[in-house]
């Protein structure tokens, strides 16, 4: 039972553009989200949360919106460089358990 | 400061063989955690360790057992590999409670024949 899910295996985006990564969740015991940036051969490196009290959250080029009543949450890098090619991971967890339960990645290239 | 740091970076086992993947962190956290990553499926939670003393099962916590050697230091064991286990295992270490961010290691890559 796939309680986050990312289904998009893949997104390509030309550079300049903004790109979007969604993620859809079953259990509506989250109640903090997290968005992370993995390249090849390195362990993932967070990039942005939002609390489920908040419907949207900016960090720079990167904003996370969450949508509570639709189980969705997406994040949009704006505008998209090469360098943020990359697996984008989102994972939820609830307050209190440390179990964090992570999407299966979407795999972001930007196109130079 | 190095953060979170695994060894070994690869390993190849056989069947029934049994190993420890190491794990440490230098920023003072609580929470440790491992997780592996296999094809389509996401980083699955494999057991974590809440506060020095304490540890608890994930969602994939069959074949393997953890050890919260001291605060710094978070070792998984297989005791009788399987196939099934080859996979990319990464340690993760955060400040105790909930809403904090994780800090990943660079991962152990191990192949199980």
């Amino acid at each position: 039972d796939q309680q986050v899910k990312q289904n998009s295996p893949s997104l390509s985006v030309q550079e300049g553009r903004i790109s979007i990564l969604n993620c859809d969740y079953t259990n509506s015991m989250f109640d903090y989200f997290l968005w992370y940036k993995k390249y090849p051969a390195e362990g993932p490196t967070f990039l942005i949360s939002i609390s489920s009290i908040k419907d949207k959250n900016e960090d720079g080029r990167f904003t996370v919106f969450l949508n509570k009543s639709a189980k969705h949450l997406s994040l949009h890098i704006v505008p998209s460089q090469p360098g943020d090619s990359a697996v984008y991971f989102c994972a939820a967890t609830t307050s209190g358990t440390y179990k964090y339960i992570f999407g299966t990645g979407t795999r972001l290239k930007v196109l130079a | 400061n190095a953060g979170v740091t695994q060894t070994p970076k690869f390993q190849v086992l056989k069947t029934g063989q049994s190993m420890t993947l190491q794990c440490a962190q230098d920023m003072n956290h609580n929470s440790m955690y491992w997780y592996r990553q296999d094809p389509g499926m996401g980083l699955r939670l494999i057991y974590y360790s809440a506060s020095e003393g304490t540890t608890d099962k994930g969602e994939v916590p069959n074949g393997y057992n953890v050890s919260r050697l001291n605060k710094r230091e978070f070792s998984l064991r297989l005791e009788s590999a399987a196939p099934s286990q080859t996979s990319v295992y990464f340690c993760a270490s955060s400040e105790q409670g909930s809403y904090n961010e994780q800090f990943f290691g660079p991962g152990t890559r191990l192949t199980v024949l």
